[in-house]
């Protein structure tokens, strides 16, 4: 399973656009990259998922480079509401073995108004 | 709402007690997961269940017991736990879609405190 490194918090104001990278050198090549977020005392949520170039949803943004060894959620024009830990997960479907992903740290990150 | 459910969402137990955590997914999905969140410690996975069929176990200790009676229901049947089992336990189910890698649906998770 490839390891993700994550910074381990962020401060970030209301408005503003908030860019977390997450570094995966010996990502695989069936891997994806995924991106979930949790807040305290509930289970993590489902943000974005992607495998390279950009991808874009109505909640957020992923950036991977060609060589994918890291990718970058960018989050536009946070609230306060976003403050919340984001983990990035590394992994692929073995069909017989569900989803093997494992959780790093995450990204505690603090929007402040 | 994100379709699975736990039960109960909150359990204070005695070293010495049996109890179970349950989990139901409305999502007909056909992979289940139980995970362990302790203080400031990442998210552990701890079994995995693919088509009714246990396919990992991350050498949880064996006071840990899972069951799968079918694809919508998941069980952790906890019995004599250590103090340092308290935690919020998470479950989750997915989708096996055959490629790439499918998206995790969390529960709300069940907070445990073992005295």
């Amino acid at each position: 399973l490839a390891k993700t490194t994550q910074p381990i918090s962020m401060d970030s104001y209301e408005g503003q656009e908030v860019n977390i990278t997450c570094s995966h050198n010996n990502i695989a090549t069936n891997d994806y990259i995924t991106w979930y977020q949790q807040f305290p005392s509930q289970g993590p949520r489902f943000i974005i998922q992607g495998y390279k170039t950009k991808v874009t949803n109505e909640v957020a943004s992923l950036f991977i480079p060609a060589d994918r060894k890291s990718s970058t959620l960018s989050l536009p024009r946070v609230s306060l509401s976003d403050t919340a830990v984001y983990y990035c997960l590394v992994g692929t479907l073995n069909n017989n073995a569900g989803n093997m992903l494992t959780f790093g740290g995450g990204t505690r990150l603090m929007v402040k108004p | 709402e994100t379709g699975v459910t736990q039960t109960p969402r909150h359990l204070v137990m005695g070293m010495t007690n049996k109890k179970s955590l349950k989990c139901e997914q409305h999502l007909g999905h056909n992979a289940m997961y139980w995970y362990k969140q302790s203080a400031k410690k990442p998210l552990e996975l701890m079994f995995v269940y693919s088509l009714e069929e246990r396919v990992e176990n991350n050498s949880v200790p064996s006071r840990f017991s899972p069951e799968c009676p079918n694809s919508s229901h998941l069980f952790l049947h906890l019995h004599t736990l250590q103090p340092e089992d308290s935690a919020l336990y998470l479950c989750a189910s997915s989708q096996l879609a055959g490629a790439g890698t499918d998206t995790q649906y969390f529960g709300p998770g069940t907070r445990l405190t073992v005295l």
